[in-house]
């Protein structure tokens, strides 16, 4: 069975750019999560999906972050336009729903530089 | 809001046991995890511990809870190279309706000969 996987792995622009990350979930995961570490500091949720509705976005830093989940697949977050401060890794977690246990299985991350 | 403090490096000679030390502050969280980043790659899930358990061993690994002091540690026994990795500690936390996890900035294991 395919793990959670993440495009791309390093994305390197520069200020005021665009980027879109993509996740695609473990098959059958209802739960999507998106969480970011910046420079080597703790790991942040930004927020949570189930199926394609947002249940939790308390962690998304601002307007310039947007992401969706169409179809309840897999999810895209979009930086636009992107900040210095955005740079760091962004992970994808998926987990099944009303896992009693919670079990979120990450994805590699997409290391995100900001120029 | 909620927080996970964890001690950034620790440094341990092959054979020797690791002890990988957190502290958090929600005492109402259910699960605590232990993760295991290698270089260039995810986060693994390496075990989990229940709240009203005070210690669950897994193989190598030892975890201790401790739910009046809100500590948590991982015992890593015979330490070996590849073991080296970041470990992060992890709470899952009620907040708005559902749960999400609350990292640490995880704790850099470095194993030498």
């Amino acid at each position: 069975e395919a793990g959670v996987t993440q495009f791309p792995s390093h994305s390197v622009i520069e200020k005021g750019q665009t980027v879109t990350l993509r996740c695609d979930p473990i098959s059958g995961h209802d739960n999507l999560y998106w969480y970011r570490r910046v420079m080597g500091k703790e790991i942040k949720f930004l927020l949570h999906f189930v199926k394609e509705s947002k249940q939790d976005e308390s962690g998304m830093p601002n307007n310039r972050f947007l992401a969706e989940r169409t179809g309840g697949t897999y999810s895209t977050l979009k930086v636009q336009p992107a900040e210095l401060e955005d740079s760091g890794v962004y992970f994808c977690a998926s987990s099944q729903a009303r896992a009693a246990k919670n079990i979120q299985y990450f994805g590699a991350g997409t290391r995100l530089s900001v120029l | 809001g909620e927080d996970v403090e964890q001690s950034l490096f620790l440094s341990v000679r092959e054979g020797d046991s690791s002890v990988i030390n957190c502290t958090y502050t929600d005492s109402s969280s259910t699960y605590l995890y232990w993760y295991k980043q290698e270089p260039g790659a995810g986060l693994q899930l390496l075990t989990y511990i229940f709240s009203n358990m005070d210690m669950k061993q897994d193989q190598r690994l030892t975890v201790l809870l401790n739910k009046k002091d809100k500590h948590l540690s991982l015992r890593i026994a015979d330490t070996q190279t590849g073991d080296s990795a970041i470990y992060f500690c992890a709470s899952l936390t009620f907040s708005g309706g559902y749960n999400k996890l609350i990292f640490g900035a995880g704790t850099r294991l470095a194993v030498h000969p």
